[in-house]
């Protein structure tokens, strides 16, 4: 049983550019959550994505934007990067239903690196 | 929005010692999820304790949630349990607010 897969694992970019990192959800389960983690702090929620919407958004300005296909595998977008986004991004998976409390799961991460 | 602070900041044990970990947070929440990060980064699930108490091996946890506060209990410390130990709580749709976290040394 695949747990969360993130792609790519490391990524180095300029300022100004323009980034897409993918995240597939473990088998069975339905929603997605981006987290963005700085060196030395605990994740912060960027936005959840549930049935192919967004359903939740923390206060993250509107460069990053995502998308879930109907696989329920989800795309995180950034534009116009800047050095402060430079973190860990991190997906997490979960089962929807519905319900608003369920048991997170996370990949690995991508390592994000704006120069 | 709601508060979750953690401590100690660092703890540093020897190989077998117990430890107890605190995480308080500043208002009711229906989630509350006890996470280990391991040195490569990754974010392992170890309790999902919205309130009471529940174990898994040398690890247990309890949440009192009415005085807004949860305890994680490593006994027998082992050197894979190094990391950082995050709390991370919720109230609605499942976005969690994590603590700044528990950076655990356990030394041979």
């Amino acid at each position: 049983d695949a747990g969360v897969t993130q792609s790519p694992t490391h990524l180095i970019k300029t300022r100004g550019q323009q980034v897409t990192l993918r995240c597939s959800p473990k088998s069975g389960h339905d929603t997605v959550s981006w987290y963005q983690q700085a060196l030395g702090q605990g994740p912060q929620f960027i936005f959840q994505y549930y049935e192919e919407e967004e359903r939740q958004r923390g206060n993250f300005p509107d460069r990053f934007s995502g998308h879930q296909f109907p696989n329920y595998s989800s795309e995180l977008n950034v534009n116009a990067l800047l050095l402060g986004d430079s973190a860990l991004y991190l997906c997490a998976s979960s089962l929807g239903r519905g319900q608003r409390y369920e048991k997170l799961f996370f990949g690995s991460g991508t390592q994000l690196s704006v120069l | 929005g709601i508060q979750v602070e953690q401590s100690p900041p660092d703890l540093i044990l020897q190989e077998g010692a117990n430890s107890t970990l605190r995480c308080n947070f500043s208002d009711s929440v229906n989630n509350l999820q006890w996470f280990h990060q391991n040195p490569w980064g990754q974010l392992i699930n170890l309790f999902y304790i919205p309130s009471g108490t529940k174990q898994n091996g040398r690890l247990s946890a309890t949440t009192v949630a009415t005085e807004r506060y949860s305890l994680l209990y490593i006994s027998s410390s082992q050197t894979t349990d190094s990391g950082v130990y995050f709390c991370a709580v919720g109230t609605g749709f499942q976005k969690l607010v994590f603590g700044t976290g528990t950076r655990l040394l356990v030394s041979p």
